[in-house]
Parts: C-alpha cells; sequence; structure tokens
C-alpha cells in the first residue's frame, strides 16, 4: 500500500520569496514520486517525477525537489516565487502496480 | 497531437439520470484510469485498464462502469446519478510504466441534482 501526506492545504508567499511545499510518503517497495501542478480550470501537467536516478530532480518553471529516503520526502522548492506560480500543486506516488496516489493538493497564492 | 480530449467539458444531471463520460487519447497508452476531484482530498482512482479489454477497480468505483474495447478509448457510464457524485472527473493515459508520468485530460465537471 503506498499514500502520500501533503503538509498544509495552503501556502502564500510573496512574489520573489522561496516557495516550499511539504510531500511525505509511504510504499512497501522504492517509489516512484511526482509532482503535478494544476491551473484553474484545466488538468494536472507534471512538473518534475523521481525515478531513482538522481536525489535531486530539477523541473519546468524553475521548480525542484529532494528525494530523501531516511525522511520518506519529497518535498518542491522554488526560490523565488512568481505570479504566474499561482496554482494547486500534487505530490503523488506510485509503485509497481502502475496506479497513482495523491496527496490532498497544496494550493499556492502569490502576494504583489 | 490532441493528447488526452474529455468530453463534454460540463455537464449537469438530474439524480437517477445515467450518462457517460468520454475519454479518448491518441498516444497509443496502453494504461489509463478515471479518477475523481473533491476539495481537500485529491484526486482518487475511479477505475483503471491496463489495455484493451482489461479493466479493474480503484479506489471508489461503486456508481462507476466502465469498459475499454479499443486502445483509444475508455469511457465512464454513471448508472443512476446521485448528488454524492458532483465532482470534476479527470481521464489519465500513460505507458505500461510505473516510472512514467500520467497524461490529464482537462476535465469534466459534473453536478448532480
Amino acid at each position: 500500500a503506498q499514500s502520500v501526506t501533503q503538509l498544509g492545504s495552503h501556502v502564500s508567499v510573496s512574489e520573489g520569496a522561496l516557495v516550499l511545499l511539504r510531500c511525505n510518503y509511504s510504499s512497501s517497495v522504492p517509489p516512484y514520486l511526482f509532482w503535478y501542478v494544476q491551473y484553474p480550470n484545466q488538468g494536472l501537467q507534471l512538473l518534475l517525477k523521481y525515478t531513482s536516478a538522481a536525489t535531486l530532480v530539477k523541473g519546468i518553471n524553475g521548480f525542484e525537489a529532494e528525494f530523501k529516503k531516511s525522511e520518506t520526502s519529497f518535498h518542491l522548492t522554488k526560490p523565488s516565487a512568481h505570479m504566474s506560480d499561482a496554482a494547486e500543486y500534487f505530490c503523488a506516488v506510485s509503485s509497481n502496480d502502475y496506479k497513482l496516489s495523491f496527496g490532498a493538493g497544496t494550493t499556492v497564492t502569490v502576494r504583489a | 497531437n490532441a493528447g488526452v480530449t474529455q468530453t463534454p467539458k460540463f455537464q449537469v444531471l438530474k439524480t437517477g439520470q445515467s450518462m457517460t463520460l468520454q475519454c479518448a487519447q491518441d498516444m497509443n497508452h496502453e494504461y489509463m484510469s478515471w479518477y475523481r476531484q473533491d476539495p481537500g482530498m485529491g484526486l482518487r482512482l475511479i477505475h483503471y485498464s491496463v489495455g484493451a479489454g482489461i479493466t479493474d477497480q480503484g479506489e471508489v468505483p461503486n456508481g462507476y462502469n466502465v469498459s475499454r474495447s479499443t486502445t483509444e478509448d475508455f469511457p465512464l457510464r454513471l448508472l443512476s446519478a446521485a448528488p454524492s457524485q458532483t465532482s470534476v472527473y479527470f481521464c489519465a493515459s500513460s505507458p505500461l510504466s510505473s516510472n512514467q508520468p500520467q497524461h490529464f485530460g482537462d476535465g469534466t465537471r459534473l453536478s448532480i441534482l
């Protein structure tokens, strides 16, 4: 069984400030981890994925995430927030059965 | 490429009515799935398929049916709509590999009165 916990349902940051979104997972086998972004009234778009090649993963739009096995975490960061980063972000985990389990999501608001 | 196409984008039903949500993909992906998205609950898996003729239940399958007669299409049927099925429904597809990301459609916003 696998599951994902996202800490904080809402995060508000100032433009130019660090964005940090937290994700912890549980999985009985080595996981594959994903971050998706959802803009209003749209589907989900892939930001980045971890598939065991490297623990620090770089994604689109300046986002990156670090896989820490000892902490079962996969936190998402961006050094400098932009107004266009306002969206909902989902962490997801997959194991060997192709199915994705999603966290509850974190809504990011960017203040001018 | 169109990717994953869902129709309709919006629908309002009365309790007890039935309908089919359509999903088509043009990427020759073996894996297809349906999710529902409700506030504060993320996306929950309804049904999934690993290839034509093969379907299985996800986390919340009750009240929904699926079939997979072709690789491209994966329709979701609501048998007798209930207000609890008011939600946003997403279809997704991917190659048959757990390390490959799923590609999502734009969703169908369904309201049951």
